[in-house]
């Protein structure tokens, strides 16, 4: 089945910086990496996802990269804010699976 | 649109005993998924429902079950518990498999166990 690793498991940074997080994953069968935001107490929500056949997407401050080659993809976040702290949790899609990492728990110190 | 929608919010039980959650699916999708998010753990792929029939389940044993009701909506049973499984059972629904369509998550029953 499919395994998604994600790092870090904790990112702090100052507010206006930008943060990264980084997936890899292991069946190269996969072809949908979506990529959750979670506060605390709340649903997990969809904040952007992207498909084998685009290598990047943007949607305003945040961005998803992926590379098929090395299975790996990466979510970046520019100019962020405090509302950005959360955990983000990186998914890949396999056989109709959505198979999550651990999580990243951003911080974004004001 | 409402979105999916999940029962109990709570629910406490002791060791040995059944739980028994629900959830209701965005109208018009046909695929329910279930997850665990044991405390400072990520998603742990529960079960896979799409037009009924149980499609595909993660590493848990037998006594994690369910089902998916004509209307599309779900139940989880959970047998003989165990502390272990105290944790939030979140559902997620999506159109039909195939159309490699997002997940979108209920808000989760929170499950404990003593």
């Amino acid at each position: 089945g499919e395994n998604v690793e994600q790092h870090p498991s904790t990112l702090s940074v100052q507010e206006g910086d930008s943060a990264v997080i980084k997936c890899t994953y292991s069946d190269s069968a996969s072809n949908y990496f979506p990529w959750y935001k979670q506060e605390l107490g709340k649903r997990p929500q969809l904040i952007i996802d992207i498909r084998s056949n685009v290598g990047e997407k943007k949607d305003q401050r945040i961005a998803v990269t992926l590379n098929k080659t090395a299975k790996h993809f990466s979510l970046h976040i520019t100019e962020t804010q405090p509302e950005d702290s959360a955990v983000y949790f990186c998914a890949a899609r396999s056989d109709y699976k959505l198979s999550f990492g651990a999580g990243t728990t951003v911080t974004v110190r004001a | 649109e409402a979105g999916v929608t999940q029962s109990p919010t709570h629910l406490i039980k002791t060791r040995g005993q059944q739980a028994t959650l629900r959830c209701s699916p965005i109208s018009g999708h046909t695929s329910v998924y279930w997850y665990q998010q044991a405390l400072g753990l990520g998603l742990q792929f529960l079960l896979w429902y799409d037009e009924g029939e149980e499609r595909n389940r993660g590493n848990f044993p037998p006594r994690f079950s369910g089902r998916q009701f004509p209307n599309y909506s779900s139940e989880l049973n959970v047998n003989a518990l165990e502390l272990e499984d105290s944790a939030l059972y979140l559902c997620a629904s999506s159109l039909a498999a195939g159309y490699n369509s997002p997940l979108h998550f209920g808000n989760g029953t929170r499950l404990t166990v003593t």
